[in-house]
């Protein structure tokens, strides 16, 4: 057990509705990244907060946006949801978020789009 | 464009056996690369290599960078059952690009 929690576990939608993932960091970890783990692309970074301020973004569609609050914790809001969303979203955390540090990775949430 | 590339993408062997993964990149600003197992769901930590020629060791599992090379790669010996699974290779960068970047991972089957 890494530390991280994510909730929920698994998620059924339709097509053009709108869901959020959440996340919970190690405690004392500040920074919080999001990936996306499709069968075709992989693992691909998504976005990164750091103490509540977007410090990185990675391959994240409009569509897609996040936030962290003042608690750390961190919100993965995905709209307008196509097929081609389904995947499983992981959340990582890190201390402070620079590239020596070890993420630490969340159980994930699998999302499936109908 | 930023590129890892993982070697093989599966491989199958007896309980036993000992088995080399290997990991190539091609990044810019290249500050470290990780090593992470991945079965059911959560990709579990490894091993952070930064510097060239010294190896990572945990157990039967050790680790190695060439940066000269760009290629690391992670051994196991003695493998066991529970060694099955998704082996991911991971890049960090500094620059800014404070996501990692994967390879595509290789899928380890231990046969008894």
């Amino acid at each position: 057990d890494s530390g991280v929690t994510q909730t929920p576990k698994h998620l059924i939608t339709a097509t053009g509705q709108r869901v959020t993932l959440r996340c919970s960091p190690r405690s004392g970890d500040l920074s919080v990244y999001w990936y996306q783990q499709s069968l075709d692309q992989g693992l691909q970074f998504l976005i990164q907060y750091y103490n509540g301020e977007e410090r990185a973004k990675g391959n994240i569609l409009e569509r897609f946006s996040a936030q962290q609050f003042p608690d750390l914790h961190s919100e993965l809001n995905l709209s307008s949801l196509e097929l081609g969303d389904s995947a499983l979203y992981f959340c990582a955390s890190s201390v402070a978020g620079g590239p020596l540090e070890t993420q630490y990775f969340g159980p994930g949430t699998r999302l499936l789009v109908l | 464009e930023d590129k890892v590339v993982q070697s093989p993408l599966s491989l199958v062997v007896h309980e036993g056996d000992t088995v080399t993964l290997n990991c190539s990149y091609e990044v810019t600003n290249f500050r470290s690369l990780l090593w992470y197992k991945q079965e059911k769901k959560a990709p579990t930590f490894l091993f952070m290599l930064t510097s060239s020629g010294i190896e990572k060791k945990s157990g039967r599992l050790s680790s190695i960078l060439d940066k000269k090379e760009l290629f690391s790669i992670l051994n196991i010996t003695a493998t066991q059952t529970g060694d099955s699974a998704v082996y991911l290779c991971a890049v960090s960068q500094g620059g800014g690009a404070d996501g990692l970047t994967f390879g595509k991972g290789t899928h380890l089957i231990i046969q008894p």
